[in-house]
This record gives structure tokens, sequence and C-alpha cells, in this order.
């Protein structure tokens, strides 16, 4: 079956840097998206990564390991304004995308 | 460029009600599609558009309906609202359907059915 999986909730320090992991068991593969999601608002496109390594964009990057079903989003020199939950999607053979249930990101000064 | 808009921006609705929730955007996008999102879990796929004319079922279509009169425009009807259908309702549009197509989120639309 299709499964995504990330952690529920992490807490990082301002001005550190976390790693949010996300490993998928889909039907196919085309890619795979972050997306970033404030509370009470709509997700917000981060990334993506559809060939093997790192995308970096500024303080975020994004890594993709396809043999071994693996993602993990960067963020370095982290802020409050970084305090969201970050979304993990992967598109399937047909495009269409399965989410992870998210990790809520708490930042503590 | 106002991107994508949904209304109402909340709504509480008596079960056995009809409701329509509305989705416009104005990007000239051809792929939209309708999510719910509840606690806990990931968005979930209602229905899709892929282009005007054209609807799909997604993971969880059963309740509701979508039409797609033209390129703007994505309804999504709820027949007879059942209290498990209390969500918060995303509508999001990409360029096509296909690779690496970003997709964009209305505001969102959070339903209670009583």
């Amino acid at each position: 079956g299709q499964n995504i999986d990330q952690p529920t909730e992490m807490t990082a320090t301002e001005g550190a840097i976390v790693q949010i992991n996300c490993t998928y068991q889909t039907s196919g593969f085309n890619g795979l998206f972050w997306y970033q999601q404030h509370a009470g608002e709509a997700p917000t496109f981060l990334s993506y990564n559809v060939l093997d390594g790192l995308e970096e964009k500024g303080r975020f990057s994004s890594f993709l390991s396809r043999s071994k079903g693996y993602s993990y989003l960067l963020l370095k020199e982290l802020q409050m304004k970084d305090s969201a939950s970050y979304l993990c999607a992967v598109s399937e053979s047909n495009y269409q995308l399965i989410w992870g249930a998210g990790t809520k990101l708490i930042i503590k000064p | 460029t106002a991107g994508i808009t949904q209304a109402p921006t909340s709504q509480i609705l008596a079960a056995g009600r009809s409701m329509t929730l509305r989705c416009t955007q104005d990007m000239r996008h051809n792929a939209m599609y309708w999510y719910r999102q509840d606690l806990g879990l990931g968005l979930r796929l209602i229905h899709y558009s892929n282009t005007a004319g054209t609807t799909g079922k997604g993971e969880v279509p059963d309740g509701y309906s979508v039409s797609r009169a033209n390129t703007d425009d994505f309804p999504l009807t709820l027949a007879s609202a059942v209290p498990s259908q209390t969500s918060v309702y995303f509508c999001a549009s990409s360029e096509t359907s296909g690779e690496s197509n970003e997709q964009f989120f209305g505001p969102g639309t959070r339903l209670t059915v009583l």
C-alpha cells in the first residue's frame, strides 16, 4: 500500500539547525514535495526533488534518496517564523499527490 | 493577483443540508483539486480536474460532487452533509497535472456539520 511517515512534532532552538525526515512507500514515484503550513493558513510550496541528492534554497535544503524511499528537509539558522507544520508529499504514477500528516515544528527562543 | 479564492471562510451546517463550497483561480491553471484536512491525517484528495470539462475521483470522493464548467471555477457540493464531513477544505490548482507541478492553495473553508 501507500504510506508516508513523518515525525508528528519536533522542537528546536532559534538559530539552530533541524532536519525533518520523511519516508515513503508509494505505487510509482514522480517526485517529492515539501510544503510549509502555518497554523490556520494554506500550505505553501518549499521544494521539489525528483532526482537523488540535495537541493539547496537559501536556509532550506531538501534531500532525496529514491532507493531508500527517504527524504529530509533541512532548515538552518532557525527563526521564530519557521514555527509551522512541514508537509511531505509524493507524486505518484498518475501525478496525484499523497500527503504525509505533517511535522509540527516548534521553535523556542 | 488574487491567486485562488475560496468561499465561505467558515460555515456551520446542519446535518442533512446541502452546501456548495466555491473556488476560483485567476492563474489560468488547467488542473484544480479539492482536499480535506483533518487533524492527524494528511491532506486527502476528494476530487480533481485535469482540465475544464473533465473531473475525476480522488481518495475520498463519497458524499461530494464537483463540476468544472470553465477554467477558473471548481465548486464542491455536499448533497446531504453528515458530521464526518466536518473538516477544513482546501482548493488547489496547478499549471498542468503533470510532473513537478507545484500546487497553489486557497485559504481554506472551515466546515462544521452538526
